[in-house]
């Protein structure tokens, strides 16, 4: 069975600095997604950004980027520039491309502090 | 505005009382799923649907009960709350199950249930 794990259950981050939050996870599978979603404090899950494990280029959504190492099953996510508004709890995810449950299997969360 | 609702966005209700948590999106998608976040546990899936009349167990189904007569509807059903059950649940969409998947998940706003 696949996990995921987000070891740094907090973390905190000065406005306009950069900060990454850690990711791994287990598979025997070779093709898979990757998300990290985003959850503010009202509750929303805000998707950030996807990657898919068959391609090597690391995507980006504007300030945010990932670090994708599939040898070492590590998708880590790099917020530059931080904003107060970057304030929430971040949380990895995995899924199958195969089977049919489209299941989602999250970590723990990482909740992100941003100081003015 | 495509979108996931779910409702009501918090109750507190009473142990043994039958309570349902709505679900409706206005996506046509075919897969819907109703996950819980607990803290320190991230969010696990309870139940899943493929498509109208096609509903199955997740990771933690036992409590609940689904149904998915309409493609739009999916209303997660707890006959017998007990306080184990207080948590934050979530509903989500997405277009396609299994290997045709290959869009994120959208998801509702969360609802707030707290079992005395």
């Amino acid at each position: 069975a696949q996990t995921v794990t987000q070891s740094q259950p907090e973390m905190s981050v000065q406005e306009a600095e950069t900060v990454t939050l850690s990711c791994t996870y287990d598979t025997s599978e070779s093709d898979y997604y990757l998300f990290w979603y985003k959850q503010p404090p009202s509750r929303q899950m805000i998707l950030v950004i996807r990657q898919e494990a068959y391609k090597q280029q690391n995507a980006t959504e504007n300030r945010f980027s990932v670090n994708f190492q599939k040898a070492a099953k590590s998708f880590s996510l790099k917020i530059s520039d931080s904003q107060l508004g970057d304030a929430a709890m971040y949380f990895c995810a995995y899924r199958s491309t195969g089977g049919a449950t489209n299941k989602l299997i999250f970590g723990t969360g990482t909740l992100l502090a941003v100081q003015p | 505005e495509a979108q996931v609702t779910q409702n009501p966005r918090y109750l507190i209700t009473v142990t043994g009382k039958k309570l349902t948590v709505t679900c409706s999106q206005n996506m046509n998608h075919e897969y819907m799923s109703w996950y819980r976040q607990d803290p320190g546990l991230g969010l696990r899936q309870i139940y899943y649907s493929m498509n109208v009349e096609v509903t199955d167990k997740g990771d933690v189904p036992e409590g609940y009960k689904v149904s998915r007569k309409e493609k739009r509807n999916f209303p997660l059903i707890l006959e017998s709350p007990s306080p184990n059950q207080t948590s934050l649940y979530f509903c989500a969409s997405s277009p396609h199950a299994g290997q045709l998947s290959n869009q994120p998940q959208h998801f509702g706003d969360g609802t707030r249930l707290s079992i005395l």
